[in-house]
């Protein structure tokens, strides 16, 4: 059965923190995904990453950074967190195999983070 | 405007009717669209996929893509109360073919 395991699923965090939030898919997918869910504007996209050690910038990068050095291991970094980044966060990968046309994202269960 | 635009709701539908949801999209040369379903407190969930013009069905599902009103939609017939969720729409092909660029949702509320 597919799986994508997001390490924490609940974070509180104080400004200025540094945060790791880790996801880890079972699949052997090349690509992996880091959006962010809020409220009236959906899923937006922060980073992504198509091969080990390979990363592209999404739609609201800033204030993130990005991990691969395993294929099955992606990790979102908040380098100092702030207020404005408490949100929902999901994890997606997708695999090659199924066609480049396929839109089939396998997400985690989230891991909502707080900024006090 | 939007890359990809939804109504976000809430929509209220009685059971057994349809439900109709609707997506417009900005990108004219997309060219795969999706539709997810997300309950509350879950992630989101693959149910259907359209890449042709017209329509495509599954169960009670039909989804619907007009490439050149850049519109695509998704009905739901004999709605039940377990179709109540949040269903985001997906357009993939804008900058890149990696990504998906998602709706921002539109919440489903079927009641008894």
């Amino acid at each position: 059965d597919v799986k994508v395991t997001q390490s924490s699923r609940y974070l509180v965090k104080r400004t200025g923190e540094k945060v790791f939030l880790e996801c880890v898919q079972d699949m052997d997918h090349e690509n992996m995904f880091w959006y962010r869910q809020d409220p009236g504007l959906g899923l937006r996209l922060i980073y992504f990453s198509y091969d080990v050690k390979m990363k592209e910038k999404g739609d609201i990068p800033e204030g993130y950074s990005v991990s691969r050095e395993k294929k099955e291991r992606f990790s979102l970094i908040l380098e100092s967190a702030s207020t404005n980044q408490t949100s929902m966060y999901l994890c997606a990968s997708r695999g090659f195999g199924r066609g480049l046309n396929t839109g089939e994202l396998f997400f985690g269960e989230g891991s909502r983070l707080t900024v006090l | 405007q939007k890359e990809v635009e939804q109504n976000s709701g809430p929509l209220s539908v009685p059971e057994g009717a349809i439900a109709s949801l609707n997506c417009t999209y900005s990108d004219r040369v997309s060219q795969s669209f999706f539709w997810y379903r997300q309950y509350s407190g879950k992630s989101p969930e693959l149910i259907m996929s359209i890449y042709s013009n017209g329509d495509k069905e599954d169960g009670r599902f039909t989804a619907q893509l007009n490439k050149a009103s850049q519109y695509v939609s998704l009905l739901i017939r004999d709605s039940q109360p377990s179709d109540s969720a949040t269903y985001l729409c997906a357009v993939k092909g804008i900058q890149g073919a990696q990504k998906l660029v998602f709706g921002q949702g539109t919440r489903l509320t079927i009641n008894p």
